[in-house]
């Protein structure tokens, strides 16, 4: 099973700073690679596919980098719509998620 | 609309069993392959179980292989999961979630919450 491994668990960032989340694969994953956002009480949706692809509706400030067994979520001015859990997820032959990285106001 | 809305979530005992169901609408169902996740208070997603857009494959974590059954009807765009041998550690969120165009889960139900306990 690949193990997906986040970090750090938890990042402090205040409102219109960047924000640079990091997942990485214990084997290579190419680019099957998905970010979804989680906020309190709601479902998961995703935000981005293909390691870099926008899903439908996110915006800009998101995105995504990387490829193999190392990826990147940055979001380039953090609005207060913006502060809740981030997993990323394989998708090689398989699923997996990480443990996730909460972004919370600092 | 498009959504995905689970049901049959509660209370059961260790060892006992539940039938959740999700329903489908604003899409057609059979076209896609779909899953469930699962989420433990506090805690982090864990993917359960896959299966084709005809249901002809179906995949299970380990955790829970030989105790749930994933199944679909398309006829009445719905999916199921009925689970059995409950324990402790099942307690948990149940979500549908739609495959999209590669294997990543583009739709999200908003779950049925699982308690296990005596």
């Amino acid at each position: 099973e690949i193990v997906m491994t986040q970090f750090p668990a938890t990042l402090s960032v205040s409102p219109g700073e960047r924000a640079t989340l990091s997942c990485r694969a214990s084997q290579s994953v190419s680019r099957n690679l998905a970010w979804y956002q989680q906020k309190p009480g709601q479902a998961p949706s995703l935000l981005i596919y293909g390691a870099s692809t926008r899903a439908t509706g996110i915006p800009a400030r998101f995105s995504g980098s990387g490829s193999g067994t190392e990826f990147t979520l940055t979001i380039s001015s953090l609005q207060s719509e913006d502060f809740a859990v981030y997993y990323c997820q394989h998708y090689n032959n398989g699923w997996t998620f990480g443990q996730g990285t909460k972004v919370e106001i600092k | 609309e498009v959504q995905l809305v689970e049901s049959g979530g509660g209370l059961v005992h260790p060892g006992g069993s539940l039938r959740l169901s999700c329903a489908a609408s604003g899409f057609t169902f059979s076209f896609y392959e779909m899953n469930w996740v699962r989420q433990a208070p506090g805690k982090g997603l864990e993917w359960v179980s896959y299966t084709s857009s005809s249901g002809g494959t179906i995949y299970y974590a380990d955790s829970v292989k030989g105790r749930f059954t994933l199944s679909r009807d398309n006829a009445k765009n719905s999916l199921y999961l009925q689970m059995g041998s409950l324990r402790a550690e099942d307690t948990a969120v149940y979500y549908c979630a739609r495959a999209g165009t590669d294997w990543f889960f583009d739709l999200w139900g908003r779950g049925t919450l699982v308690t296990v306990s005596s």
